[in-house]
């Protein structure tokens, strides 16, 4: 069974903090995927990684895929109260069904 | 180009009775899924069609679940009998054959099941 492993559950911080997130698994993905919730809506994709040691930038967010292809991490540069939300790393298996990581609740304060 | 449409966004059940959640994909996209959040958790796999057919059905309950995606008309995800522990966030997804294997979804906005 693949499973994704994040961490930390939950971060509060202030405002113009740097954070990382971490999505770790045993299992090798094709791709990961990290997608931002806001309170009573969907999940929204910000980005996919595909090549083992990828790096992709999205503004003040840095997203990196593991050499191996079995952990990611998702790093925010100056913390905005805007960044505040549910992140979701995911990976693609090769059953072509998208298994997620339990999620870190992140809460940037003014 | 409308999202992937979710309804109705708020039920509410008492024990006993059948829930009915649809799903319509987004324009273009022949792959739906559904996936289950409890408050602030992720989300869990649940099921996973194709026009017509089930291709992973492995994170549904084996009772009282079931879903289906008809030639027409939109994805149907039907809970019978509700139980307490049935009250979630439901979410479905959608893509396009080429994207399915990057995971690469577009979600609704779910539905909320209150079971009573």
């Amino acid at each position: 069974t693949q499973l994704l492993e994040q961490s930390p559950q939950f971060l509060s911080i202030q405002e113009g903090e740097n954070l990382t997130v971490y999505c770790n698994s045993s299992s090798v993905f094709s791709s990961l995927q990290w997608y931002r919730q806001e309170p009573g809506e969907g999940p929204v994709l910000l980005v996919t990684v595909v090549t083992g040691g990828e790096v992709k930038k999205l503004k003040r967010l840095t997203f990196q895929f593991g050499d191996a292809r079995k952990d990611s991490s998702l790093h925010i540069t100056a913390a905005q109260p805007g960044d505040t939300g549910l992140y979701l790393c995911a990976g693609s298996g090769n059953t072509g069904k998208l298994i997620f990581g339990q999620g870190t609740t992140l809460q940037v304060k003014p | 180009n409308a999202g992937v449409m979710q309804n109705p966004r708020h039920l509410v059940r008492r024990r006993g009775q059948e829930a009915r959640l649809r799903c319509s994909p987004m324009k273009g996209h022949s792959h739906v899924y559904w996936y289950r959040q409890l408050p602030e958790e992720g989300l869990k796999f649940m099921v996973y069609l194709q026009k017509e057919n089930i291709i992973d059905e492995s994170g549904m309950p084996k009772e009282r679940f079931s879903a289906e995606f008809p030639k027409e008309g939109p994805s149907i995800l039907r809970i019978q009998q509700v139980v307490r522990g049935d009250s979630a966030a439901y979410f479905c997804a959608s893509s396009t054959r080429d994207k399915m294997n990057t995971g690469e979804l577009f979600f609704g906005e779910g539905s909320r099941l209150t079971v009573l």
